[in-house]
């Protein structure tokens, strides 16, 4: 069964450094998805991107953030400044629609030392 | 904004009874209601959709159901196994919206 994947599965990082998460969606999606997970704590939305660009995105996706699809099947994640803040679980995820069922990938477990 | 919650943080139950989590939300209803399963270190995993036109939905021994009178949705597990322990969250979907807006989560334990 097709699946996400995502690497790596877990990045340590000084503050202060740029990290890249990636990600490969399942490969006839076309909505592509980045929540994060800190420890104890709910799944929060961070963008969405379609048609090559960000659908929408919430409060915590600042300017430090951003994503790029840099070829056909990769999804990327980019933290210009990490914080330790930053440190939590990152999931992408994939749909085939919009209102379809959003399927995650295993998540790069984030700390920021 | 939408608010979401499970009713309790922890659900203990004996193998092979039925498993009843809750998931009820403020506000508008959503288009769209999911339940997925999360193990500790591991990423969320699909389990039901049922849509704002829905009232239940079944798949093997998992039953959803979706009232929006009540704002609410429940989500059943019969014959629990204790391979059925995990940590299971209600996610809501609103109308022109892409993200998924997560409860907290129900840890279910299922002893043996």
């Amino acid at each position: 069964e097709p699946e996400v994947t995502q690497t790596p599965s877990h990045q340590v990082t000084q503050m202060g450094q740029e990290v890249i998460l990636r990600c490969v969606p399942i490969s006839n999606h076309l909505y592509f998805y980045w929540y994060r997970q800190i420890l104890g704590q709910k799944v929060e939305f961070l963008v969405s991107f379609y048609n090559n660009e960000i659908s929408e995105k919430s409060e915590i996706f600042d300017d430090q953030f951003s994503v790029e699809r840099p070829d056909g099947s990769n999804f990327t994640l980019k933290i210009r400044s990490t914080k330790l803040e930053d440190s939590a679980m990152y999931f992408c995820a994939s749909s085939g629609l919009a209102t379809d069922t959003q399927y995650f990938g295993p998540g790069t477990r984030l700390t920021v030392l | 904004s939408q608010k979401i919650e499970q009713n309790s943080e922890a659900l203990n139950i004996q193998e092979g009874k039925t498993a009843t989590l809750t998931c009820n939300y403020t506000n508008y209803s959503p288009a769209y209601l999911q339940w997925y399963r999360q193990d500790p270190g591991r990423g969320p995993v699909f389990l039901l959709l049922i849509r704002e036109n829905e009232k239940e939905k079944r798949k093997e021994r998992l039953k959803v159901t979706f009232d929006t009178t009540l704002k609410q949705s429940l989500f059943h597990i019969t014959a629990s196994q204790p391979a059925d322990s995990a940590t299971y969250l209600c996610a809501l979907q609103m109308d022109s919206s892409y993200k998924l807006i997560f409860g907290s989560g129900t840890r279910l334990l299922v002893r043996p």
